[in-house]
Order: structure tokens, then sequence, then C-alpha cells
């Protein structure tokens, strides 16, 4: 059974650079039959997708959030089997719940989903 | 502002039946892609409810029901329970800018 689980900091500072980490089980991150996405909520408010990788680096982002953002996976340790999310220039703006989850493909549903980190961002 | 557009709030009594539109363009819904719908109950991650426009993943209540329409899709839940209180997301895919995934601003749903 594929799951996953978010990893990072719960404060950021201002200005300074947001960065988590999904470790996936039940599935390898090296398969191309999946996307590995990011996808975050800010308090009381919708969701919002921030982008997704395929193992071998094809990487999309939200038009909203591209100059701030990179998604990567971990190649040099697949053992860990993990992806990882930047997010740079942080303001409070970028305060929320940030998900890790998982597609059959860019334009299809995300399912299963991480439980979730809550980040703050604040001095 | 969401790309998808749902109403803020809907409510019902229980054993009632509610609908959740989710309002689209001709670059998203209206472009033929297909619409999903997730339920979150409170605290907790959004799960899949309905994919592919209508249909339900295993484990899934058939009160609960999807379609679409133009540039619009509509989540129908019907035989209201009390464990339905929960907030609903609609996505779909963007072919504009490059193609992106869009969501709704989800809809809070309250069984009176």
């Amino acid at each position: 059974q594929l799951q996953l689980q978010e990893s990072g900091p719960g404060l950021v500072t201002p200005s300074q650079t947001l960065s988590l980490t999904c470790t996936v089980s039940g599935a390898s991150i090296t398969s191309l039959d999946y996307y590995w996405g990011w996808i975050r909520q800010p308090p009381g408010k919708g969701l919002e997708w921030i982008g997704n990788i395929l193992y071998f680096g094809a990487t999309s982002y939200n038009p909203s959030l591209k100059s701030r953002v990179a998604i990567s996976v971990d190649r040099s340790d697949t053992s860990k089997n993990q992806f990882s999310l930047k997010l740079n220039s942080v303001t409070a703006a970028d305060t929320g719940v940030y998900y890790c989850a998982v597609s059959p493909s860019s334009d299809r549903d995300w399912r299963p989903w991480g439980q979730g980190t809550l980040v703050t961002v604040s001095s | 502002q969401s790309v998808l557009t749902q109403p803020p709030s809907v409510s019902g009594a229980p054993g009632q039946r509610v609908t959740i539109s989710c309002t689209g363009s001709r670059s998203n819904i209206g472009a033929n892609y297909d619409v999903y719908w997730y339920q979150q109950l409170p605290g907790a991650a959004p799960k899949l409810l309905i994919y592919g426009n209508n249909k339900r993943p295993s484990g899934v209540p058939d009160r609960f029901s999807g379609s679409k329409s133009g540039t619009s899709a509509s989540l129908a839940i019907t035989g209201l329970q009390a464990e339905d209180e929960a907030d609903y997301h609609c996505q779909s895919y963007d072919n504009s800018v490059g193609g992106y995934v869009v969501f709704g601003g989800g809809t809070k749903l309250t069984v009176l």
C-alpha cells in the first residue's frame, strides 16, 4: 500500500527557503508510473497545486510559484525513496499545510496524500 | 483566487440531498479534462471521493455522485449523514500557460 510522509521545519523565517521532504513507502521513487507532487493549503483556504516531478527529472510547476520553487528527487541515494520541495523567498502568504501526493499522470487525480505538515513563516 | 469556482458553503438536514457546483472555463473543464472531487474531514488530509467525473473509488458510498457538463461539474450527496460534514474540493487540469493542475476554493458542507 502506497504511503507518503512529509517532514521538515515547521517554522521558516521570512525571505528564507522552505525545504520539505516526502518519504515514500509501498512504491519505488524510481517508478515511471507515478508523478510525485506537492500541494499546499493556507489556513482556512482551498488547495493549491505547487508542482510535480517524474523520477527522470521532468518537472511541472504552478505558474504563480514557478520563479520560486524547485522539486527534486534524490537520485544519488534512491534507497531513501524521497523527493523534496524547496520554495525560496518565503513570506507570510506561504504559511500553510503542505502535502505530498502521487498521481498516475500530470492531469489526473492525486491519491494517496501524506498527512500534511504545517509550515509557518514568521520571524 | 482559485481557477475553479465553488460556493463557500452549503448545508442540509440529515436525509436530504445537496449539490456542490464547480465552475471552470474553456481551458480546463470545458477542454474535456476530467474533474475530481476530494473530501477533507476536519484536521485530515483530502481523500479522493470521485474520479473521472463520475466514478467512485472502492469504499466510497453510492450516496456520492459526480457529473460534468460543459465548463462545470457537480457533486451530489443524497441521504445526508452527520459524518458527511466536511470540506469538499474539486480539481481539474488547465491547458493554459503550459498546463497545470487547478483546484476550486473548497466548499464547507454543514449537516444541520
